[in-house]
């Protein structure tokens, strides 16, 4: 069953701007992370926030946490065209990691 | 370099072929999983090696089999498989502790297209 989910699906944007994506889940959770992924390739893991954690950053990477309303945001400020992925989030379900359809994002220059 | 090696990157088979993916982690860790990305679809959890102990997913067809020789390889074997089951199969490793994974690292991915 699925326990994240994105939103939105698919998001275009210039470079310089900035590219939110959210992700809502199911069930409570001990921690959150966001992944990565480059078309056809392996998935990247971006940033892990603990559920006892609101916000935190990581280079151009900000990820809040919102554990009552069982929903995280990742923001990628000033966008580059090497930017262009797909976007994950993940939550622990029952044995392993559990992921969404991921947020398709489009960085044109 | 994720230090999870997947081979092969590509693979062309038929329905009555029997073709093996594998993987291999380099990190020490002590879990490793096989996950399917179909197209528009979320990712897959198909089985789980962690601690020595097998878990799967129970809609995976029985075409599919794992195997687990050690905590540093991964296999997935394939027979009669059908069109559907076209898709990238993605291998991962983490270390588990007290029951639950850190942060999983991927291979590049076996993709699979199957005539």
């Amino acid at each position: 069953s699925q326990q994240g989910e994105e939103d939105p699906q698919a998001l275009s944007i210039q470079e310089g701007e900035n590219a939110t994506m959210n992700c809502s889940y199911k069930t409570s959770i001990n921690n959150l992370q966001w992944y990565r992924q480059n078309s056809g390739r392996g998935l990247v893991h971006l940033i892990l926030i603990r559920s006892n954690e609101r916000e935190k950053h990581s280079g151009r990477l900000r990820v809040t946490l919102d554990t009552s309303k069982k929903s995280s945001s990742l923001l990628i400020t000033a966008s580059r065209a090497a930017d262009t992925a797909s976007y994950f989030c993940a939550t622990f379900l029952s044995y392993a990691l559990n992921f969404g359809k991921g947020t398709s994002l489009l960085v044109t220059p | 370099e994720t230090g999870v090696t997947q081979t092969p990157r590509h693979l062309v088979m038929g329905m009555t072929n029997k073709k093996s993916l594998k993987c291999e982690q380099h990190l020490g860790h002590n879990a490793m999983y096989w996950y399917k990305q179909s197209a528009k679809k979320p990712l897959e959890l198909m089985f789980v090696y962690s601690l020595e102990e097998r878990v799967e997913n129970n809609s995976v067809p029985s075409r599919f089999s794992p195997e687990c020789p050690n905590s540093s390889h991964l296999f997935l074997h394939l027979h009669t498989l059908q069109p559907e089951d076209s898709a990238l199969y993605l291998c991962a490793s983490s270390q588990v502790l007290r029951g639950r994974p850190g942060e999983l690292f991927f291979g590049e991915g076996s993709r699979l297209t199957v005539l």
